[in-house]
């Protein structure tokens, strides 16, 4: 069945640093990915949308990678803030392109100290 | 714009209790999706409605479980003789559609459900 890893060790980074998470899957080849935030108490938040016929993508101090032959999707956060401070989460769709069933990671916890 | 709004909160109820749970989507939205979150864990799908229609309910745990959306906007998910492991956050999400650039699902702040 469908399977998706994050680095279930939270990380601990200096701020100014570049954070980079990692999320692995196996079993499928989905036409997309997508990543999350989420602070504590609050519901996810979308962040970014990346394609499989996209390398790469960026949003502001967002970086999103993936890499469909190593299955495999890293997200880069440059310039690092104590506000960047939270869980971030991946999703795949199950079914091939589309919408609707979502699967999700468990999550890494990011903390940024000052 | 207003957001997802779900409601209660939190909910706290006894062992066997039926619960409601519900969420308003964003207007507009015609896609709704409800999750359930334990802690440490990412959201886990329960069911998805296209309009008034359930699209996909496979996620639903067992028959204790039943969501509806009568007129395609506000959902009710339902939990009948509620147990301890029901306990979890309850998650609602909708988006535009599901295909292309309407698929962002954009979440809620989730009801709090702990089962005693």
């Amino acid at each position: 069945s469908q399977k998706i890893e994050q680095n279930s060790e939270a990380l601990n980074i200096q701020e100014g640093k570049t954070a980079t998470l990692t999320c692995n899957y196996t079993n499928y080849s989905p036409a997309y990915l997508q990543w999350y935030r989420q602070d504590p108490g609050r519901g996810p938040v979308f962040l970014l949308l990346i394609r499989e016929n996209e390398k790469e993508k960026r949003k502001e101090r967002l970086k999103v990678t993936f890499d469909t032959t190593l299955k495999q999707s890293l997200f880069h956060i440059t310039a690092s803030q104590p506000a960047d401070s939270a869980t971030y989460l991946c999703a795949l769709p199950l079914l091939y392109n589309q919408g609707g069933k979502l699967i999700f990671g468990q999550g890494t916890e990011l903390s940024v100290k000052p | 714009g207003a957001g997802v709004s779900q409601t209660p909160s939190n909910k706290v109820t006894e062992k066997g209790k039926y619960v409601e749970l519900r969420c308003d989507p964003i207007s507009g939205h015609t896609a709704l999706y409800w999750y359930r979150q334990s802690l440490g864990q990412g959201p886990e799908f329960l069911i998805y409605f296209q309009g008034t229609g359930a699209a996909d309910d496979s996620g639903l745990p067992n028959d204790r479980f039943f969501a509806v959306r009568p007129e395609g906007s506000v959902s009710t998910l339902k939990i009948q003789r509620t147990e301890r492991g029901d306990s979890a956050v309850y998650l609602c999400a909708s988006s535009l559609g599901t295909s292309g650039s309407k698929e962002t699902q954009y979440f809620g702040p989730g009801t709090r459900l702990l089962v005693l």
